[in-house]
């Protein structure tokens, strides 16, 4: 079954502590991104990746990183969290890096800084 | 660089009757249009779209018009049922240098379906 799988799916920590959300997909798709989703935002790109090793920031890459070392993870480190990041995020996959493909989004990762 | 408006941010119909949602998108180069449905806590997922050499497309209920020359593109939900319920987002998608195609998001309508 085609998915993006995220982890953790939630999550509570403290301002200051380093964690990574991560982010896998069995598509062997190139295109990877991750999303953030706040009230009256809609998503807002934070970083994407169009193959091993390319990455770019999106709008929002302030106080996120992200690595592309193998195909098929993605994962998002936030070095030192802070309240403002406290929000829903997605990650997402597609096959290329031009529309029209179908993006597959994970199913969501609910983080919380207090 | 684009910029995707989404209108209106809450809409509530009876069921039954028709929905519309718009969206004014900046970037004359964009040429992909989707249309996302998210129900509450989940993930969002591809209900439609539409390329910008297409000026309608329809599926079912749902279907979407686009407008090139005003820039802007609609969803319109007929014969609505409480299903329907969630947030809908829009989104343009420009092309980049190297053939990158970017998603820009609206930020989203929810549409309340009543019995």
């Amino acid at each position: 079954e085609a998915q993006v799988t995220q982890n953790p799916r939630y999550l509570i920590t403290v301002t200051g502590k380093k964690l990574t959300v991560t982010c896998s997909q069995n598509m062997n798709h190139e295109y990877m991104s991750w999303y953030r989703q706040d009230p009256g935002l809609g998503l807002r790109q934070i970083y994407y990746s169009m193959n091993v090793e390319v990455t770019d920031k999106g709008d929002v890459p302030e106080g996120y990183k992200v690595s592309r070392k193998e195909k098929r993870n993605f994962p998002l480190i936030l070095e030192s969290p802070s309240p403002n990041q406290t929000s829903l995020y997605f990650c997402a996959s597609r096959m290329g890096i031009s529309s029209g493909n179908t993006i597959y989004f994970g199913e969501g990762s609910w983080l919380t800084v207090v | 660089g684009e910029n995707v408006e989404q209108h209106p941010s809450t809409l509530s119909v009876q069921e039954g009757d028709s929905a519309v949602i718009k969206c004014t998108y900046s970037d004359s180069a964009s040429n992909y249009f989707p249309w996302y449905k998210q129900e509450l806590g989940k993930r969002p997922q591809l209900i439609i779209d539409i390329r910008s050499n297409v000026g309608e497309k329809k599926d079912q209920r749902i279907a979407v018009t686009l407008n090139k020359t005003a820039k802007h593109f609609s969803l319109h939900i007929t014969e609505t049922q409480p299903e329907d319920s969630a947030v809908y987002f829009c989104a343009a998608s420009p092309l980049f240098s190297g053939g990158y195609n970017k998603l820009i998001f609206g930020a989203g309508t929810r549409l309340a379906v009543h019995p």
